[in-house]
C-alpha cells in the first residue's frame, strides 16, 4: 500500500515549545498538499494546506513547508499545547476525473508533555 | 465537527460475511469518498462517488463496492470479508466544482471533511 509501517514515528515536545512534523511524499507531480491532524476516535481534521507554487504557508500557530527539489513537507507548531496532541499526517493530492483523491503518508504521533 | 455522519459506529462480523456502511455527506457537498485505515497506518483511498457513480478507485478488489443516491449520501459494501478488512472506515464528503474559472485544464482542489469512521472488525 502507500502508507508505510505499522509503527508510526513518535515526537514528544514540552508543553509550550514549538514542534516540527516532516513528511516525504512520492509524486513528483502532485500540485496540492494537506496536513491532517487525527484524535484518538475521530476522522482526521484540516489543518493548512499548500499549493505547489508556494514554499511557505502560514496559518494560526502552524505554518507550512514544501521542498519541491526534494519532496519534502513540513508542519512547524508554535508554542505547542496539550491539545495538540495527536497523530498528524501529510496528504498528497491527486485528481480524478471529477473530483480528488488523498494520498495519505504513514504519520506521526505528537505527544505534549506538560 | 465537519458535519459528516457515519453508521454504525462499531462493528464485528465474522470472515465471509458482508456488511454495508453508511455515511451522510455534509450539506451542499455532492461528492463522497471512502478510506480504509489500518491500525497504525494512513488512510488508503477506496474509491469516490459523484452524481451517483463511481469516479476513481484506488486499489481494491471488487468485493469493495458502493452506492450514492440523490441526496448524496452513500454507502460502502464489502462481500466475502476477510480478516484484514479489520480497519477503520472513513468517509469524506466535498464538493466538485469544475475547473478553475480562467486556468484552463486546472481542477479545483475540493476540501475533503471527513467523518468520526465505523470501526470495523473481522474475526
Amino acid at each position: 500500500g502507500e502508507s508505510v509501517g505499522l509503527h508510526l514515528p513518535t515526537l514528544s515536545v514540552q508543553e509550550g515549545d514549538n514542534s516540527i512534523i516532516n513528511c516525504a511524499y512520492s509524486n513528483s507531480a502532485s500540485d496540492y498538499f494537506i496536513w491532517y491532524k487525527q484524535e484518538s476516535g475521530k476522522g482526521p481534521q484540516f489543518i493548512i494546506d499548500i499549493r505547489s507554487n508556494m514554499d511557505k504557508r502560514q496559518g494560526q500557530r502552524v505554518t507550512v513547508l514544501l521542498n519541491k527539489t526534494v519532496k519534502h513537507l513540513s508542519l512547524q507548531i508554535a508554542a505547542t499545547q496539550p491539545g495538540d496532541s495527536a497523530v498528524y499526517f501529510c496528504a498528497e493530492n491527486t485528481n480524478v476525473e471529477y473530483g480528488n483523491k488523498l494520498v495519505f503518508g504513514a504519520g506521526t504521533i505528537l505527544r505534549v508533555k506538560s | 465537527e465537519t458535519g459528516v455522519t457515519q453508521s454504525p459506529t462499531h462493528l464485528i462480523k465474522t470472515r465471509g460475511q458482508q456488511v454495508t456502511l453508511r455515511c451522510s455527506s455534509q450539506s451542499g457537498h455532492n461528492t463522497v469518498s471512502w478510506y480504509q485505515q489500518a491500525l497504525g497506518q494512513g488512510p488508503q483511498f477506496i474509491f469516490q462517488y459523484y452524481r451517483e457513480e463511481e469516479n476513481g478507485r484506488g486499489n481494491f478488489p471488487p468485493r469493495f463496492s458502493g452506492l450514492q443516491f440523490p441526496n448524496y449520501s452513500s454507502e460502502l459494501n464489502v462481500n466475502a470479508l476477510e480478516l484484514d478488512d479489520s480497519a477503520l472506515y472513513l468517509c469524506a464528503s466535498s464538493t466538485y466544482r469544475g475547473y478553475i474559472s480562467g486556468l484552463a485544464g486546472v481542477p479545483s482542489h475540493n476540501e475533503q471533511f471527513f467523518g468520526p469512521g465505523t470501526r470495523l472488525t473481522v474475526l
